[in-house]
């Protein structure tokens, strides 16, 4: 079936150093994937997302890359700040317009 | 975001009652979701709407009912038949079927004392 793995679970980086969280997904079909960021006990917002005709997409510090061929996609956040500390979801598209959703990656931002 | 409103924020329920925890949206959007997301967790979804008077079951939908009778309103029931319905419930919608972008409701955290 459809589905969606992200790796690693919990990323511990140091404040100014890149963080990277990776997703793969399973449906060849899948033409839509987002990034959400959830603080605790918050709603998911929404921080940046892709298509499957772009490679790569960045919007200042986050920045997306996809790879079609090997069905994954990563997110890369630069110059990490303490307010980057949350859980980052990833999500593909999916049959029956749901999103298919990555498990979630707490990031930690040691100061 | 803000066009998205979920009540009430915290629920408390005892063993063998039915709530209904409400979600109403101003976004004029098409589809409507409904995902239970337990502490640490990801999240899943229990029923979702393309379109009024119409719904289809997610992965977990046992236990929990919906209706969609107007367009800015998807209440959902959690019914008794729920053995461990504590979670935090999120509403999400979304323009339509040529979108594909979902946004979230502030949460309803439902305790079973």
């Amino acid at each position: 079936g459809e589905n969606v793995e992200q790796h690693p679970s919990t990323l511990s980086v140091q404040e100014g150093d890149s963080a990277v969280i990776k997703c793969t997904y399973s449906d060849s079909a899948s033409n839509y994937f987002p990034w959400y960021k959830q603080e605790l006990g918050k709603r998911p917002q929404l921080i940046i997302d892709i298509r499957s005709n772009v490679g790569e997409k960045k919007d200042q510090r986050i920045a997306v890359t996809l790879n079609k061929t090997a069905k994954h996609f990563s997110l890369h956040i630069t110059e990490t700040q303490p307010e980057d500390s949350a859980v980052y979801f990833c999500a593909a598209s999916g049959s029956n317009y749901q999103l298919i959703w990555g498990a979630g990656t707490k990031l930690i931002i040691k100061p | 975001d803000g066009g998205i409103t979920q009540s009430p924020k915290y629920l408390f329920r005892k063993e063998g009652q039915n709530v209904t925890l409400s979600c109403e949206q101003n976004l004029n959007h098409d589809a409507m979701y409904w995902y239970r997301q337990d502490p640490g967790q990801g999240l899943r979804l229990i029923y979702y709407s393309q379109i009024v008077n119409d719904f289809q079951k997610g992965d977990i939908a046992e236990g929990y009912s919906v209706s969609r009778e107007k367009k800015e309103s998807f209440p959902l029931t959690v019914t008794s038949a729920q053995k461990n319905p504590t979670a935090f419930y999120l509403c999400a919608s979304k323009a339509g079927p040529s979108t594909d972008t979902q946004y979230f409701g502030p949460g309803t955290r439902l305790t079973v004392l």
